[in-house]
């Protein structure tokens, strides 16, 4: 199975500042057939299902603010909130799918400071 | 407008059975492999198994921990999809999740884009 691991666990950050998530998969993610890493970024609120922000690695899905990026390729993965808002309070996942079983990392608490 | 909607989920005893529903609209179910992702209280996200689409030849596949307990199958004409659940034990207490990834023949085209809100299994005595 593709480990992801996630580092920090929770972050706090001030209002406006950046906020930066890292993940690392045990394996590449990466398909050279098409030039794609599967790998998606999702954000949990609170009794919400999640909700995928980024798709193959830095592909931001629709209405999603741009505030928000995905970056990396291979083994090593960042999410960025480049100005925190008050609503991006939430957890955050990253996710494999290039492999089955699908797993995820252990997620990313951020809080404001 | 795409709405998921799971149910069938309650309080189940231990070694008791449990079949939940995914019914899905606003996209093109029979394209798309349907996922059960589970959470347990205060916890992370757990892939449960998939089913692939008519294309794939309904392939399933599901986590390794759930030692052939649990089987996910489909209706493509009622856009619904099925998780049953055996031989439940304490530790699958969880918020079942449904979502989807579309699938244009071999290929994955999206990653988990519609979830539903989830339904609650609790199994206890």
């Amino acid at each position: 199975d593709i480990v992801m691991t996630q580092f920090p666990d929770s972050l706090a950050v001030s209002l406006g500042e950046r906020a930066t998530i890292n993940c690392r998969s045990s394996q590449n993610v990466f398909y050279r057939s098409n030039n794609r890493n599967y790998l998606g970024w999702y954000q949990q609120k609170p009794g919400q299902p999640p909700k995928l922000l980024i798709s193959w690695a830095s592909t931001r899905e629709f209405g999603v603010p741009d505030r928000f990026s995905g970056s990396g390729s291979g083994t090593d993965f960042t999410l960025t909130i480049s100005s925190l808002q008050a609503e991006d309070v939430a957890v955050y996942y990253c996710q494999q799918y290039y492999a089955i079983p699908i797993t995820f990392g252990g997620g990313t608490k951020v809080e404001i400071k | 407008e795409v709405q998921v909607v799971e149910s069938g989920g309650g309080l189940v005893q231990p070694g008791g059975s449990l079949k939940l529903s995914c019914a899905a609209s606003g996209f093109v179910f029979s394209d798309s492999g349907i996922h059960w992702v589970r959470q347990a209280s205060g916890k992370g996200l757990e892939w449960v198994g998939r089913i692939r689409s008519k294309s794939n030849n309904y392939a399933t596949a599901y986590a390794a921990s759930l030692r052939g307990r649990f089987t996910i199958s489909r209706d493509d004409s009622k856009n619904t999809a099925y998780l049953q659940m055996n031989s439940l034990e304490t530790e699958d207490t969880a918020v079942y999740y449904c979502t989807r990834l579309a699938e244009l023949g071999p290929s994955v085209t999206t990653d988990f884009d519609y979830w539903g809100q989830g339904t609650l299994v609790t199994v206890s005595s």
